[in-house]
Parts: C-alpha cells; sequence; structure tokens
C-alpha cells in the first residue's frame, strides 16, 4: 500500500492564481481531512469528508475548496491564491470501525508559498 | 470557539531525562489522539484515548486523558536522541479535530 500520497510536494503560487492539491488513498478508508499547518504551529482542519459525496467545513475554510467524488480521492481547489494561505498543507484519511476509532494517516504534505 | 492549548511549547533536555507535555481544551472533548512530527516531516500517530481518566503505556511513553476529558499528558521516561520532534495532541469536539500547538522537544546526547 502507497498509503496517503499527495502532489505536488512544492508549488509557488502568485496572488490570484488558482490551483488543486490532489490527495489519494489506497486505504479505503471512509474519513479523509485536509489540514494547513502555519510554520512553529498546530495543525487545523480546513475541510473533511466522512465518505464519497459528502463534505463538511473544518475550523478554516475560506478561500478552499473540495469534493469526493471517489472513495480514494479528495482534491483540494484554492481559488484566488493569498499571501495568507502559504503554508504546508497535510491530507489525512482515518476508518472508521468497530467504536470511536479515528487514527489518522497522514500524506507527506504540500508546501505552497503565494508571492 | 474549541481551544486546545498544549505547554510548554520548547523543551529542551539531557538525554536520559524525563519529559513530559500537557494538553488543555475549552471543552469536554470526546477523544484524544497525540502525534509526533519530525523535522520536516508529517505527523504519525502514536496513541488515542477515549475513557475518562485512562492511562496507556508505550514502552517508555505514558498517555494519560483527564477525568473531565478536557486535558492530557505525555510523559516520556529517561528520554533518547530518537525522541526528537513535536508531539502534538488532537481533541475531537462534534466531528472536528482540534490539534493542539505542539511541544517541540530537543535531545541533548
Amino acid at each position: 500500500n502507497a498509503g496517503v500520497t499527495q502532489t505536488p510536494k512544492f508549488r509557488i503560487l502568485k496572488i490570484g492564481q488558482s490551483m488543486t492539491l490532489q490527495c489519494a488513498q489506497d486505504m479505503n478508508h471512509n474519513y479523509m481531512y485536509w489540514y494547513r499547518q502555519d510554520p512553529g504551529m498546530g495543525l487545523k482542519l480546513i475541510y473533511y469528508s466522512v465518505g464519497a459525496g459528502i463534505t463538511d467545513k473544518g475550523e478554516v475554510p475560506n478561500g478552499y475548496n473540495v469534493s469526493r467524488s471517489t472513495t480514494e480521492d479528495f482534491p483540494l481547489r484554492l481559488e484566488l491564491a493569498a499571501p495568507s494561505q502559504t503554508s504546508v498543507y497535510f491530507c489525512a484519511s482515518s476508518h472508521y470501525r468497530d467504536g470511536p476509532n479515528y487514527e489518522q494517516y497522514f500524506g507527506p504534505g504540500t508546501r505552497l508559498t503565494v508571492t | 470557539g474549541q481551544q486546545v492549548m498544549q505547554i510548554p511549547q520548547y523543551q529542551h533536555v539531557q538525554e536520559g531525562e524525563d519529559f513530559t507535555t500537557y494538553c488543555n481544551s475549552s471543552t469536554t472533548l470526546s477523544n484524544i489522539q497525540w502525534y509526533k512530527q519530525r523535522p520536516g516531516g508529517h505527523p504519525v500517530f502514536l496513541i488515542q484515548l477515549v475513557k475518562s481518566g485512562e492511562v496507556k503505556k508505550q514502552k517508555r511513553l505514558t498517555f494519560q486523558f483527564g477525568e473531565a476529558k478536557k486535558n492530557s499528558s505525555l510523559h516520556i521516561t529517561a528520554t533518547q536522541t530518537t525522541d526528537v520532534g513535536t508531539y502534538f495532541c488532537a481533541g475531537l469536539a462534534g466531528n472536528q479535530f482540534y490539534f493542539g500547538t505542539g511541544t517541540s522537544l530537543t535531545v541533548i546526547p
């Protein structure tokens, strides 16, 4: 299993540009998450999904959009990039089964700079 | 809004000394998880605590969940250089995980 994969690893965007961060998992997990991590800080939840076709906002959703058309993929869309979106973005997945087990598996992250 | 605070922010210890990081939530949590992140890496799951007052051990690591399910701690006995990294707690409130700000551990050989 590859686990959780993310592309690209690094990206520099100009202010106002748009891009999609890709995330895929091959563990058949039903839950998927997008977090951002600013330097020296913890992770903040942007969006999450409990299954294909179902998404919901997290703590910091403004400026982002997601979709979940398949169990495997959970892309994050940035529209009109702003310097405040400079961060490291982590995708994660977990599988809810037999009780409250939400162990999250993280991808390697995407480092995004908006200038 | 929901807040999860973690202290200390940084900790430098001599190899062999003990280390503790504390996590406090403004509201009651359904469960709490702990993660370790090495510099430049991604968070790696360590453990999940669900029950009030729960204590779990993994070799030199001891995890506790408070009676009120609003606080938690991670204690490492006799630190080693391999323990270097940032330790995060993540509390589940509603359907969302709220991460603490992390404690960065440096172990001096």
